[in-house]
């Protein structure tokens, strides 16, 4: 089955700085990657997200790339703030029937005033 | 919209009972699936729910079960409960699309404490 790597484990970054959380996949028929944002004690939150036909997608501070031949995909967020510290998974989906996620196992991001 | 609910949101269990957790999917999704999210990692996929009949399962045991009613609501049963099966049970919801892919919506969770 698919297996989803994730790495920093933790990341401290100072406020204005930016933030890079990397994920590699092993399934190549994997074709959507979601990014979950997990607050302390709360539900996780979809923050962006790409499908396999595009390699770059980006949303006011938050930036996701995919590199299909490497099996890779990461995270940038620029400009951080505090509010910005969370937990963040990735994942990956095989979609048509079913859409079951793969997890990584998150990324604990910590940004200091 | 209320979103995904939940219930209860938090039980105690003792090892070897039995647990029912209850989800109610967003209004207008028809698809439910539950994770299980163990202290510090990241949700685990234990299985999926359309048209009222499982679609997927994870690599849980048979101890864990599930339903689906007419109204999309679902239900997450665990028998047998060992200190393993102490975490956060995630539900999601979403619509499902032959073609593409599913946003999933998370409620807030159940957590689970086996003593």
């Amino acid at each position: 089955g698919e297996n989803v790597e994730q790495h920093p484990s933790t990341l401290s970054v100072q406020e204005g700085d930016s933030a890079v959380i990397k994920c590699t996949y092993s399934d190549s028929a994997s074709n959507y990657f979601p990014w979950y944002k997990q607050e302390l004690g709360k539900r996780p939150q979809l923050i962006i997200d790409i499908r396999s036909n595009v390699g770059e997608k980006k949303d006011q501070r938050i930036a996701v790339t995919l590199n299909k031949t490497a099996k890779h995909f990461s995270l940038h967020i620029t400009e951080t703030q505090p509010e910005d510290s969370a937990v963040y998974f990735c994942a990956a989906v095989i979609t048509g029937g079913g859409n079951k996620l793969t997890f990584g196992t998150g990324t604990q991001l910590k940004v200091e005033l | 919209d209320a979103g995904v609910t939940q219930s209860p949101t938090h039980l105690i269990k003792t090892r070897g009972q039995q647990v029912t957790l209850r989800c109610s999917p967003k209004s207008g999704h028809d698809t439910v699936s539950w994770y299980q999210q163990a202290l510090g990692q990241g949700p685990q996929f234990i299985f999926q729910y359309y048209e009222e009949e499982e679609r997927q399962r994870g690599n849980f045991p048979d101890r864990f079960s599930g339903h689906q009613f007419p109204n999309y609501s679902s239900e997450l049963n665990v028998n047998a409960l060992l200190l393993g099966d102490s975490a956060l049970y995630l539900c999601a919801s979403s619509i499902d699309r032959r073609s593409g892919a599913n946003v999933l919506t998370f409620g807030a969770g159940s957590r689970l404490t086996v003593l």
